[in-house]
């Protein structure tokens, strides 16, 4: 049963720190999104990719936020440097004919 | 641009009563819409899609939903709830396949034993 992975699932980091979250996206895959759940403002996309292109990163803060896919195995998430306001559950989904496969989530918690 | 609007925040049923989520989307053409499920602590899970064609679509775990173009909305019915369902659930509306999705805030069910 193919699934998302993502690591780590949970990070305590203190505000100024570097974050790198990662995503394998199941095999076959051409399309992998980024996405930042809070209870405030809910599941926001943040980035998606096709094939490995980036398509759209207007959700991401792009002064502190990054969002690559060195090859088609991995997707990667940075934050540098890393607010309180950052804290958040952090989703990596990949997509196939119009269904999105969620992962389990980063928790991540910038004190 | 594209929005929904899922206007209960919480909804309580009973073990074995029916249930219906209400979603309601704001887009031009004939949009793509989908119903997510995510359990306390879990990813989303897809309930079930409707991309064209009847408007009756069938899920998984005995979900369905009706798309209504007069009425913008998608809403997610079953008939017989289980305490398993206890869930937050999403409406999400997408403008083509394999595009990006837009989110609503979601419902969260509670089940009366």
């Amino acid at each position: 049963d193919a699934r998302v992975t993502q690591t780590p699932r949970h990070k305590v980091t203190e505000m100024g720190q570097e974050v790198t979250m990662r995503c394998q996206p199941i095999l076959g895959h051409n399309t992998v999104f980024w996405y930042r759940q809070t209870m405030m403002q809910g599941l926001e996309l943040l980035a998606y990719f096709r094939n490995r292109a980036p398509l759209d990163d207007s959700g991401m803060p792009k002064d502190r936020f990054s969002a690559e896919m060195p090859d088609a195995t991995l997707a990667t998430l940075k934050i540098q440097p890393s607010e309180p306001r950052d804290s958040a559950v952090y989703f990596c989904a990949s997509g196939t004919v119009g269904t999105q496969y969620f992962g389990p989530g980063t928790r991540l918690l910038v004190l | 641009a594209q929005s929904v609007t899922q206007p209960d925040i919480h909804i309580t049923v009973s073990e074995g009563a029916s249930l219906e989520l209400r979603c309601n989307y704001s887009y031009g053409a004939t949009p793509y819409l989908f119903w997510y499920v995510q359990s306390p602590g879990q990813g989303l899970q897809l309930l079930l899609k409707y991309f064209s064609g009847d408007t009756l679509v069938q899920g998984i775990k005995g979900f369905e939903a009706e798309f209504k173009r007069s009425q913008s909305s998608f809403n997610l019915r079953k008939p017989s709830v289980h305490w398993s369902d206890a869930a937050e659930y999403f409406c999400a509306v997408g403008a083509k396949r394999d595009d990006k999705i837009i989110f609503g805030k979601g419902t969260r069910l509670h089940i009366l034993p």
